[in-house]
C-alpha cells in the first residue's frame, strides 16, 4: 500500500524558534498534499493544500507567514512553523493524494513549544 | 470550515456488539471517506464511497451513503476491543479540491 512518512514524530522547541516538518510519499508521486492540525480530542482542521511547483492554498484564518509550506517535488512537502509560540503546540498531520481520491496519511508530528 | 458532522460523539459498546456511526454534510460531494485514528497516531483509511454509490462493504465494515439526505453511516459488525479508536468521516467537496473532516466519533469497545 501507499506509504507516507512524516518527520519528525515529536519535536520540542523553545519559543521563538522555527521548526520544519517533512512529509514524504515513499512509493508514489503526490501532486497534492494536505496539512492538518489537530488539537487533543478534536478533529483535523485543514490548514493548507500544497501543490507541487506552486504556492500553497491556505484555509481562512491560517497565517501563511506563520506556517510556510513548500512542495518542492512530487514526493516531498514541508511545513515550517516560524517563530513558534506555545499556542502553536499541536499535532500536525500531512496527507498525500495519489490521484485516486483516497488520502494517505503520515503518522503525525507532535510539536511542543516551551 | 468543517463539512461533516458525526454522531454520536462518543460510543461505548460491549465486544461482539455492532457499532453504528453517522455523518452528515452540507454541500455536494464527489465522495465520502471514513478514517480511523488510534490515539496519538496518524489516520488509517477505511473505505471510500463515491457519490453515485449507495452502499459499500469491506470486511466487518459497511458504509451507506444517502446523497438526498446528505448523510452516511459506518457500521462495524461484531466489534472487537481492537476497534477502539476515533472514527472520522471526510468529504471531498465538489467545488473545491480539498477534503474536510467531521468532528469524529470516539468508539470504546469493552472486552
Amino acid at each position: 500500500g501507499a506509504v507516507v512518512s512524516q518527520h519528525p514524530s515529536w519535536v520540542i522547541c523553545k519559543s521563538g524558534t522555527s521548526v520544519k516538518i517533512e512529509c514524504r510519499s515513499l512509493d508514489f508521486q503526490a501532486t497534492t498534499m494536505f496539512w492538518y492540525r489537530q488539537f487533543p480530542k478534536q478533529s483535523l482542521m485543514l490548514m493548507a493544500t500544497s501543490n507541487e511547483g506552486s504556492k500553497a492554498t491556505y484555509e481562512q484564518g491560517v497565517e501563511k507567514d506563520k506556517f510556510l509550506i513548500n512542495h518542492a517535488s512530487l514526493t516531498l512537502s514541508t511545513l515550517t512553523v516560524t517563530s513558534a509560540h506555545p499556542e502553536d503546540s499541536s499535532f500536525y498531520i500531512c496527507s498525500a493524494d495519489r490521484g485516486t481520491g483516497e488520502l494517505f496519511f503520515g503518522e503525525g508530528s507532535r510539536l511542543t513549544v516551551l | 470550515s468543517q463539512q461533516g458532522e458525526e454522531d454520536p460523539q462518543a460510543l461505548s459498546i460491549q465486544e461482539g456488539e455492532n457499532a453504528t456511526m453517522n455523518c452528515s454534510y452540507k454541500t455536494s460531494i464527489n465522495n465520502l471517506q471514513w478514517y480511523r485514528q488510534n490515539s496519538g497516531r496518524g489516520l488509517v483509511h477505511l473505505i471510500l464511497i463515491r457519490s453515485n454509490e449507495r452502499e459499500k462493504h469491506s470486511g466487518r465494515l459497511r458504509v451507506t451513503l444517502d446523497t438526498s439526505k446528505k448523510s452516511s453511516s459506518l457500521l462495524i459488525t461484531a466489534s472487537r476491543a481492537a476497534d477502539t479508536a476515533s472514527y472520522f468521516c471526510a468529504t471531498d467537496e465538489t467545488s473545491y479540491d480539498k477534503v474536510i473532516f467531521g468532528p469524529g466519533t470516539s468508539l470504546s469497545v469493552i472486552p
